[in-house]
């Protein structure tokens, strides 16, 4: 799977927009970019996937570049809840079977009160 | 009743032991995954499973053997460990199909002495 950048690390301020880069400049055609997000002493959790178009759910907003080298995940409003470690994933579409997620270390978001 | 269960949460073995880590799921996935997350490590892929064959093993010494009778329980067999294998280890489950999210569970945290 191809390999992403995210920032070590990221602040924001309670109920401001937090908008998290992920760089994928080796991306394929074929490669669905997927986020999930770590909570303190929690196993990590779905955020949002999409392919080429951006997508929204309850939980954040997802706006791909239009080449798809890169992709920021967007929280509307942060809360304290979502101080977390947050990871930007590439799994191969065209590999069939599981989906084998390959983590890499990730932003660190800091929500300041 | 929560979607991805472990026990035991918390576990301290000597490195003579023979000890086991149990996931089961009640989500109906057909698809198990076991990862290992080391202090200040990105998370590792060990196993995958679906529809009960293992489908990925990702260079895990042998002294880790996953065992997984059916679709919803997910065994980890630990034997001879060494200290750095003390981790937390985490289990997921998922669909089965390369879009589907995987649900983690809240991990077994590993000490080995």
């Amino acid at each position: 799977d191809a390999k992403t950048t995210q920032p070590n690390s990221m602040e924001s301020n309670e109920e401001e927009p937090v908008h998290l880069p992920c760089n994928h400049s080796t991306i394929s055609g074929t490669d669905y970019i997927h986020w999930y997000r770590q909570l303190p002493s929690q196993g990590p959790e779905y955020v949002i996937h999409g392919l080429t178009s951006n997508v929204n759910n309850r939980m954040a907003s997802l706006a791909i570049a239009e080449d798809r080298k890169s992709s920021t995940l967007i929280l509307h409003r942060a809360t304290l809840r979502d101080a977390a470690v947050y990871y930007c994933i590439l799994r191969d579409m065209g590999q069939t079977g599981a989906n084998n997620l390959f983590f890499g270390t990730g932003t660190r978001l800091t929500v300041i009160p | 009743e929560t979607g991805v269960t472990q026990t035991p949460r918390h576990l301290v073995m000597g490195m003579t032991n023979k000890k086991s880590l149990k996931c089961e799921q009640h989500l109906g996935h057909n698809a198990m995954y076991w990862y290992k997350q080391s202090a200040k490590k990105p998370l590792e892929l060990m196993f995958v499973y679906n529809f009960k064959e293992q489908t990925e093993n990702n260079s895990v010494p042998s002294r880790f053997s996953p065992e997984c009778p059916n679709s919803s329980h997910l065994f980890l067999h630990l034997h001879t460990l060494q200290p750095e294998d003390s981790a937390l280890y985490l289990c997921a489950s998922s669909q089965g199909d390369f879009t589907g999210e995987l649900f983690f569970g809240e991990g077994s945290r590993l000490t080995v002495l």
